[in-house]
């Protein structure tokens, strides 16, 4: 019965390199979301898709984030060119449905993402 | 802009004592609210949620919650706290009509002493 998996749980990369972040739902699972949380902060609604569709990506930064999430395989955050204020740690949550909003999400354990 | 406030950063309290950790929402129409705890270097885990009717929730591990829409508060509470409650918790906020995007107050930190 296993839980949202990401990974990797740690991520080092020097600044302007690629971050690739994953993330497989719960089976069964079909919604995805990613949130941010700075150091002493909440979580920031990043990005919210289902599969092969990007439903709702108002959190996103415009440039260097994106995010998919194929009909095979798990969803993927890709930070390009990072800079140091994308360290932070990052959470990817799934849901059964998401029609109407009383859909419990259930998160993973977080990729926190060190960018030196 | 819609916001949930967690005013306390942390709640101190002895073991087998009630605790309160206190949450206030600004978010459109009837939200949908919930509650998480964060353990260190672990993700968020589901305590439970209001949807709908009955103000008093009850969730996991002895937790309870008040809704409250007249002070748009949504206070967790449990009668006998535990070391082991020792964590992050998080309220959050879903406004309604819209996706499921969660709205999180920055979180307190409960520490509960022996």
């Amino acid at each position: 019965n296993a839980g949202v998996m990401q990974n990797p749980r740690h991520l080092v990369r020097r600044r302007g390199q690629e971050a690739r972040l994953r993330c497989s739902p719960m089976k069964g699972h079909s919604h995805v979301y990613w949130y941010r949380q700075l150091p002493e902060e909440g979580l920031k609604f990043m990005v919210y898709l289902q599969k092969e569709n990007i439903i709702d990506e108002s959190g996103m930064p415009k440039e260097r984030f994106s995010a998919e999430f194929p009909k095979e395989g798990p969803s993927i955050l890709r930070i390009q060119q990072v800079v140091r204020g994308d360290s932070a740690a990052y959470f990817c949550a799934s849901s059964l449905t998401g029609s109407g909003t009383t859909e419990t999400q259930y998160f993973g354990p977080g990729t926190r993402l060190l960018v030196l | 802009a819609q916001s949930v406030a967690q005013p306390e950063d942390q709640v101190n309290v002895a073991e087998g004592n009630p605790l309160t950790v206190k949450c206030t929402y600004s978010v459109s129409g009837n939200p949908y609210l919930f509650w998480y705890v964060q353990y260190p270097n672990r993700g968020l885990q589901f305590l439970l949620k209001y949807i709908t009717g009955d103000n008093l929730v009850k969730g996991s591990y002895g937790f309870e919650a008040e809704f409250n829409k007249s002070q748009t508060s949504f206070h967790l509470k449990k009668p006998s706290a535990l070391v082991s409650d020792s964590a992050l918790y998080f309220c959050a906020a879903v406004p309604s009509g819209g996706y499921n995007k969660l709205i999180f107050g920055a979180g307190t930190r409960l520490a509960v002493h022996p």
